[in-house]
């Protein structure tokens, strides 16, 4: 079975600063996508970004990086130069297995300080 | 853009009734999910599509089913709803891809007196 784990049910940051948020995961797959979402208060669920297990090279997307380790199956989020819009649950997902369901983690609740 | 809309945001219902919640997307998507979101236990798939008529269960099935009968629209039903089913009900679509992602709803938070 595929399991995800975020180890940190809260974590804060002062604004502008950078934070990174813990991801492991399990798996038999050798071919899957890792995805991390943010859930706002009372706002719909988005993509933050998303890595190919066979691509080494980590993926950026503008403030959001991830650091991919896939020998240790890990898959944290830096968020950089934080600001208060980055208030929000992030969830840490794998996908892999049949019809290509997403396994996710329980969230991480992100506090911005200003 | 991609919009999957849910046809109720807040929802109360009593005990032993029978609930619908809808959910349609705009995308062409052939892959359809329900989840659970309850905290402290993150997004808990309950039921998938990936194909009109076709359905399979997920991690928590148990107490609901699903219909989909047209391509964009998938229905989950509390057959005999129950306080323990008192949640955040999410749904979302995607593609048949494992790089696609998942585009969710809005949600539906529904209330079991």
């Amino acid at each position: 079975a595929q399991t995800v784990t975020q180890s940190q049910p809260e974590m804060s940051v002062q604004e502008a600063e950078t934070v990174t948020l813990s991801c492991t995961y399990d798996t038999s797959e050798s071919d899957y996508y890792l995805f991390w979402y943010k859930q706002p208060p009372s706002r719909q669920m988005i993509l933050v970004i998303r890595q190919e297990a066979y691509k080494q090279q980590n993926a950026t997307e503008n403030r959001f990086s991830v650091n991919f380790q896939k020998a240790a199956k890990s898959f944290s989020l830096k968020i950089s130069d934080s600001q208060l819009g980055d208030a929000a649950m992030y969830f840490c997902s794998h996908s892999g297995g049949s019809n290509y369901k997403l396994t996710f983690g329980k969230g991480t609740l992100l506090t911005v300080n200003p | 853009d991609v919009k999957v809309t849910q046809s109720s945001r807040y929802l109360v219902k009593r005990t032993g009734e029978k609930v619908f919640l809808e959910c349609v997307q705009d995308m062409d998507h052939e892959n359809m999910f329900w989840y659970r979101q309850d905290p402290g236990l993150g997004l808990r798939l309950i039921y998938f599509s990936y194909d009109v008529k076709m359905k399979e269960k997920g991690d928590i099935p148990e107490g609901y089913s699903v219909s989909r009968e047209k391509k964009e629209r998938f229905s989950l039903i509390l057959e005999s709803a129950s306080t323990n089913q008192t949640s955040m009900y999410l749904c979302a679509s995607s593609f048949p891809d494992r790089n696609q992602p998942q585009h969710f709803g809005d949600g539906t938070r529904l209330s079991i007196l």
